[in-house]
């Protein structure tokens, strides 16, 4: 089935730094969205994208539908204490039907004061 | 701005119990979805809906089952709770494909 393969799965990095994150699949998606997940709550979607090449960008969060139609790219610039916690990639699941999505497994991310 | 809710934030329960989550989404949309969430397998469906009193099984429906009888309120019922089933559950609600979470049910079965 599709499967959508994010990294890196964890992340640890200094206050103020960028972060870059990633997101494939061995199938062409027409649809990708970024999600954050803080601890103990729901996702949140971050973030979507509907057209291979389409950059966007949400405050300092920076989000691209990779040309191949099979990745997507999530960049969060000068990182902030309230960055903390899981980003999802997300894409719609045709096998088993419109309007469901497959999710990817998570990069976690923690940050050091 | 796209509001879910969700009936209890934590649950402690026996097993054995029926256990009943209720969610409620107030923009309209047409679908809904159940999920559980457990560290190191991600975000797993168990159920969604894609219209009142329609209902379709998800990755993992064994041992739960739904109901939609209005458009706006979509319930999770565990039939018999077991402690396996001690998960977070989330639910969600969408239009396209944009999907929008509640908080989430943190479900503990003992």
């Amino acid at each position: 089935g599709q499967q959508l393969n994010q990294s890196p799965q964890s992340m640890f990095i200094q206050e103020g730094e960028d972060v870059s994150m990633n997101c494939t699949s061995s199938s062409i998606f027409n649809t990708w969205l970024w999600y954050k997940q803080d601890p103990g709550e729901g996702p949140v979607l971050l973030i979507a994208l509907y057209k291979a090449g389409e950059l966007t960008s949400n405050g300092r969060l920076t989000a691209q539908f990779g040309i191949t139609r099979k990745d997507s790219f999530l960049n969060i610039s000068a990182s902030i204490p309230s960055d903390v916690g899981i980003y999802f990639c997300a894409g719609p699941s045709f096998i088993q039907g419109a309007q469901k999505l497959v999710f990817g497994q998570g990069t976690r991310l923690t940050i050091n004061p | 701005d796209v509001k879910v809710t969700q009936s209890s934030r934590y649950l402690v329960k026996r097993t054995g119990e029926k256990v009943f989550l209720e969610c409620v989404q107030d923009m309209d949309h047409e679908n809904m979805f159940w999920y559980r969430q457990d560290p190191g397998l991600g975000l797993r469906l168990i159920y969604f809906s894609y219209d009142v009193k329609m209902k379709e099984k998800g990755d993992i429906p064994e041992g739960y089952s739904v109901s939609r009888e209005k458009k706006e309120r979509f319930s999770l019922i565990l039939e018999s709770a077991s402690t396996n089933q001690t998960s977070m559950y989330l639910c969600a609600s969408s239009y396209y494909y944009e999907q929008y979470f509640g908080p989430g049910t943190r479900l503990t079965v003992t």
